[in-house]
């Protein structure tokens, strides 16, 4: 079975810069997930989708991040202007009816 | 104050050693435990769920005090593998990790 696909795998831009990352969730897993793991930290979540709706983004900072599942399938997270504090691990996840988390490699993004 | 907190460590324990590791959580509203390890620059995975009834995988033995709000994680003969960093999780909806306790097995 495929596991959570993701990329790019690095991304390196400089402060009010766009960038935006993808994420392929297990096939047939209904619920997605986005996390921002900063260095020293565990794992927070920024938003979590089941289908093509949104469940909880309540730690999202909707002011420059924003995040779709258009299809129910593919997502994207985009932030846009980037600051110095989002340097971090981007990590999508996916679960089949709320049971285990499978992780994606994560996108490392690097704001200069 | 964190919502789920743990010792960031590190451990740093020879081969064959037993340790433990412990971690709080703040909201009784917390509805599921997880143990997950993550190695260096890779991605979190699951290590085991965590019930009242405490649970055990091998080395591995996980216990649950919803009373006092307190998850532990014993290893038992420790092996250079088990380095890694083992986080603390609980579920509202989506996962709620700890920062993580630093485990180094040296030989």
């Amino acid at each position: 079975e495929a596991g959570v696909a993701q990329s790019p795998r690095y991304k390196i831009i400089e402060k009010r810069q766009s960038v935006a990352f993808w994420c392929n969730p297990i096939s047939g897993h209904a619920t997605l997930y986005w996390y921002q793991q900063i260095l020293g930290q565990g794992p927070k979540l920024l938003i979590q989708f089941q289908n093509n709706g949104v469940v909880d983004d309540s730690q999202l900072p909707k002011d420059r991040f924003s995040a779709e599942r258009l299809k129910g399938v593919d997502s994207t997270l985009k932030i846009q202007p980037a600051k110095l504090e989002d340097s971090a691990v981007y990590l999508c996840a996916s679960s089949n009816r709320g049971y285990e988390q499978y992780f994606g490699p994560g996108t490392r993004l690097t704001v200069t | 104050r964190k919502e789920v907190e743990q010792d960031p460590g590190p451990f740093n324990v020879p081969e064959g050693a037993t340790v433990a590791f412990n971690c709080t959580y703040s909201n009784s509203a917390s509805q599921s435990f997880f143990w997950y390890r993550q190695d260096c620059r890779k991605e979190p995975k699951l290590l085991m769920s965590v019930y009242s009834s405490g649970n055990e995988d091998g080395r591995f033995t996980a216990q649950l005090n919803r009373a006092s709000q307190y998850i532990s994680l014993l290893i038992r003969d420790s092996k250079l593998s088990d380095s890694a960093t083992y986080l603390c999780v609980v579920r509202r909806g989506g996962l709620i990790f700890g920062t993580g306790t630093r485990l180094q097995v040296f030989p």
